[in-house]
């Protein structure tokens, strides 16, 4: 099992650049979620999948999009990179609502200059 | 909105020493999480804490969640330089199945060999 796995591992974009973030995992998990992690401010809740089919807002949606494509993959996309999006992005998943554990993939850095 | 505050920031010990990491939550906790962060990966889990008075152990960590379940320590007993690492708490944002999970701002742990 490789777990969680996230492409790329960096990114550097230039303002108002496009760029999608991949996710997948393959422990058959339902709910998958998309952080990002900033200095001083700990980890914060972009958006989540619950189930398959279904997506909803976290802390912190604006300037971000997601599509959970199938039950293995869910993908966080960046419409018009700014500054303020540079940070380390982590996925995770947890097998459904009674389980707490969430496994997180490596991450990735993305720097918007 | 709840919030999750953890100290120290930052903490440097010296091998063998005995350390507590403290988070405190602005609301009633329904879940308490602890996790582990290695420099430049992911997030590993540690554990989850769930009743008031609860107590868990995994190797030389212990974590406990106070009666009122609005405050968790985490305690690492003679401290190895694998302990090093970020070490963040977790918590359901309300009652179980909201999905939106909230994270600390982390403490760094260093130790000297």
């Amino acid at each position: 099992n490789a777990g969680v796995t996230q492409t790329p591992k960096f990114q550097v974009l230039k303002t108002g650049q496009s760029m999608t973030l991949q996710c997948a995992q393959d422990m058959n998990h339902n709910s998958m979620y998309w952080y990002r992690q900033d200095p001083g401010m700990g980890l914060r809740l972009i958006y989540y999948s619950a189930s398959e089919g279904t997506t909803d807002k976290g802390e912190v949606p604006n300037g971000y999009n997601v599509s959970r494509l199938n039950k293995r993959e869910f993908s966080l996309r960046l419409e018009s990179a700014a500054p303020s999006q540079t940070s380390v992005y982590f996925c995770a998943s947890k097998r459904g609502l009674a389980e707490y554990e969430q496994y997180f993939g490596p991450g990735t850095r993305l720097t918007v200059t | 909105s709840q919030e999750l505050e953890q100290s120290p920031q930052s903490l440097i010990v010296q091998e063998g020493k005995n350390l507590t990491i403290n988070c405190t939550s602005s609301k009633t906790l329904y879940g308490l999480y602890w996790y582990k962060q290695k420099y430049g990966e992911g997030l590993i889990f540690l554990m989850m804490l769930q009743k008031g008075g609860e107590e868990k152990s995994h190797e030389k960590i212990t974590a406990k969640l106070d009666e009122k379940k609005q405050q968790s320590s985490l305690h690492i007993t003679a401290s190895q330089p694998s302990h090093a690492g970020i070490y963040l708490c977790g918590a359901d944002g309300g009652p179980s199945g909201t999905y939106k999970y909230i994270f600390g701002t982390g403490t760094r742990l260093k130790v000297l060999a």
